[in-house]
């Protein structure tokens, strides 16, 4: 069956400007996460979401990150006012259902670069 | 909090040898152990846990990790790496009564060589 999948794969945009970060889970999965990639810090927990319950933002560095996800499904990651900081790979994982034994499946990511 | 500490940033090793890619990790509750594994040019993706019960587990591809409560360690080990093998792991942890979110460490680039 079809993965996690992630859009775009690339971005390249210039220091101030917005951009919008796409995941599609597995189907039936309620569970997702997005996380962030950069070489200085490694993998980094960002945002979860369990079905349609108020998301746990506890890891978003910032106020220019916020993330939703509709009807359960599809979730989009915006950056406002992106910086230089913010380049690095950033990855979607959902999972059957929350918990913290479940596997999670890792989409491809799409790698942000702020120039 | 969790912490987790891969003290390896790369192992290179030739193909045949016997690897050890070591994992530490700091907890004030319970966790469960995670490895994933990155090849080249793919997403991450899981290659072993440690949920509870025996302190070893193991993989379909011969690697194998032993959960070690009293040294906080979660080490990886292949007796004999294959070229395949190339790749990068990371060692994760999730939390007793957390949510989910796996916290990683910085990763350990395997580079098995001919």
């Amino acid at each position: 069956g079809a993965g996690v999948s992630q859009s775009p794969s690339n971005k390249v945009t210039e220091k101030g400007k917005d951009v919008e970060l796409r995941c599609d889970p597995i189907s039936g999965h309620t569970a997702l996460y997005w996380y962030r990639q950069s070489l200085g810090q490694g993998l980094e927990f960002l945002i979860y979401f369990q079905g349609n319950s108020a998301p746990d933002k506890s890891g978003l560095p910032s106020d220019r990150f916020s993330a939703e996800r509709t009807g359960g499904s599809v979730s989009t990651l915006t950056i406002q006012r992106t910086q230089q900081e913010d380049s690095a790979v950033y990855l979607c994982a959902s999972s059957g259902t929350s918990g913290p034994y479940n596997e999670q499946f890792f989409g491809p990511g799409t790698r942000l670069t702020v120039l | 909090a969790q912490s987790v500490t891969q003290l390896d940033s790369q192992v290179p090793v030739f193909e045949e040898a016997p690897v050890e890619l070591r994992c530490n990790y700091s907890s004030s509750v319970s966790v469960y152990l995670f490895w994933y594994v990155q090849y080249p040019n793919q997403g991450l993706q899981l290659l072993l846990k440690y949920l509870s019960g025996s302190t070893l587990v193991e993989s379909i591809n011969g690697f194998e990790a032993e959960f070690n409560k009293s040294q906080t360690s979660f080490h990886l080990r292949k007796p004999s790496v294959h070229i395949s093998d190339t790749a990068e792991y990371f060692c994760a942890v999730s939390g007793f009564g957390s949510q989910g979110n796996l916290i990683f460490g910085k990763g350990t680039k395997l580079s098995v060589k001919p």
